[in-house]
């Protein structure tokens, strides 16, 4: 069956415009997840969504980082005014749901370039 | 909190000799353990995960791993390495709570040699 996909899969901009990331998760997932993997290093979370709200927004690194779920299936990340700093592979998980047994799968990620 | 630590940055062994990626984590409450492998240009895959049955844990592609929780650790091992499990290797540790996000390590780069 389709695993979770993400579009881009390649993305270039220059500093301080406004991109968005899309991501559809395996369906029926109700879980989503975004993590961020900067060069070198492993994935960070970002933010995690129950059905359609975000249940958990901690690892959000400022305020122009947002993302919506409006319908409970795909996910859109929105990242404004981008910075070169911002630059790394942006990766979705799903799960069927959020109990502690479920496994998180993940997309093939988002490669975001900030010049 | 909860963190891990893979203790090695990158690990090279011969094609048919065992594996050994080494992991210590910390946590507050009773965690749930998992291995992930990324292949370049590929999406992270779960090679087996640990939630409080079983301390030896069998994956895919004949990888398992045990859970000491006198030693915090979770070491990941192979008997035989294969030429295509050369990948990036993520020890990730995650409360035992519902909802709660993946913490990942830095990796280790396994590289196989023919």
């Amino acid at each position: 069956g389709a695993g979770v996909s993400q579009t881009p899969s390649n993305k270039v901009t220059e500093k301080g415009k406004y991109v968005e990331l899309r991501c559809d998760p395996i369906s029926g997932h109700t879980a989503l997840y975004w993590y961020r993997q900067s060069l070198g290093q492993g994935p960070e979370f970002l933010i995690y969504f129950q059905g359609t709200g975000a249940a958990d927004d901690s690892g959000l690194p400022n305020d122009r980082f947002f993302a919506v779920r409006p319908e409970g299936s795909v996910s859109t990340l929105k990242i404004q005014r981008t910075e070169r700093g911002d630059s790394a592979v942006y990766l979705c998980a799903s799960s069927l749901g959020a109990g502690v047994q479920e496994t998180q799968y993940f997309g093939p990620g988002t490669r975001l370039l900030v010049l | 909190a909860q963190s891990v630590t893979q203790l090695d940055s990158h690990v090279s062994v011969s094609e048919g000799t065992p594996v050994l990626l080494r992991c210590n984590y910390s946590s507050s409450y009773s965690p749930s353990l998992f291995w992930y492998v990324q292949h370049p240009n590929k999406g992270l895959q779960l090679l087996l995960k640990y939630t409080s049955a079983a301390t030896l844990v069998k994956g895919i592609n004949g990888f398992e791993a045990e859970f000491k929780k006198s030693e915090t650790s979770f070491h990941l091992t192979k008997p035989s390495a294969h030429m295509s499990d050369a990948a990036e290797y993520f020890c990730v540790v995650r409360l035992n709570q519902a909802g709660t996000a993946l913490i990942f390590g830095k990796g280790t780069t396994l590289s196989v040699s023919s």
